[in-house]
């Protein structure tokens, strides 16, 4: 199965500034990447699909980027409601995995 | 409104079976595809079936493969997990998720508010 290594386990941060979130695949999944959020008690959300397409509602202020094996999640300007613990996922190969999680913290 | 209401979790030995249910409502259910995802305690979340519009086609993680098994009921806007041979690494908060209208490995855009299954003696 295809492994998702996401980086840095843990990103403390400040309101207002800039988060870059990192997913490198053990082998290429081509564009087929997206990005979820997740907060306690919550079920997950999805924010991006096929490398940089936002889901419905998202705020432009989160972009994706990348190919092949290695992307980015990019909040340009974290707000208070986007710390939260943060999973890539792949769907290029069955089975369907997903990264451990990146936690953004509040500094 | 887009809903996904998970059922069935519980406490269950060791060994024993038990079924989730997963009831949708809000959308044409019978041309989308389903996901069930979990996530153990303190964990990430790990991927666990998929099945397709029509209930024809049905994929499973390594890890549930030939003990779970995933199935539908269009006219009961429903899927459901089959869960066999329950282990303790099986604790989970079981979530489903729509999938995709295009493609069965697509979509997790709408998701559950999950329903916990413990196994423990």
């Amino acid at each position: 199965e295809i492994v998702l290594t996401q980086s840095p386990a843990t990103l403390s941060l400040s309101p207002g500034e800039r988060a870059t979130l990192s997913c490198r695949a053990s082998e290429s999944v081509s564009s087929y990447l997206a990005w979820f959020q997740q907060k306690p008690g919550q079920a997950p959300r999805l924010l991006i699909y096929d490398v940089y397409n936002r889901a419905t509602g998202i705020p432009a202020r989160f972009s994706g980027s990348g190919s092949r094996t290695d992307f980015t999640l990019t909040i340009s300007s974290l707000e208070p409601e986007d710390f939260a613990v943060y999973y890539c996922q792949q769907r290029y190969i069955w089975p369907l995995t997903f990264g451990g999680g990146t936690k953004v913290e509040i500094k | 409104q887009l809903r996904l209401v998970e059922s069935g979790g519980g406490v269950v030995l060791p060994g024993r079976s038990l079924r989730l249910s997963c009831a949708a409502s809000g959308f044409s259910f019978n041309i989308f595809s389903m996901h069930w995802v979990r996530q153990a305690p303190g964990r990430g979340l790990e991927w666990v079936a998929v099945i397709s519009y029509d209930g024809d086609k049905e994929y499973y993680g390594d890890s549930v493969r030939g003990r779970f098994t995933i199935s539908r009921d269009n006219s009961k806007n429903t899927i459901y997990l089959q869960m066999n041979s329950l282990r303790g690494e099986d604790t989970a908060v079981y979530y489903c998720s729509r999938g995709s209208d295009r493609s069965l490995s697509d979509g997790m855009d709408v998701w559950g508010q999950g329903t916990t299954v413990t196994v423990s003696s």
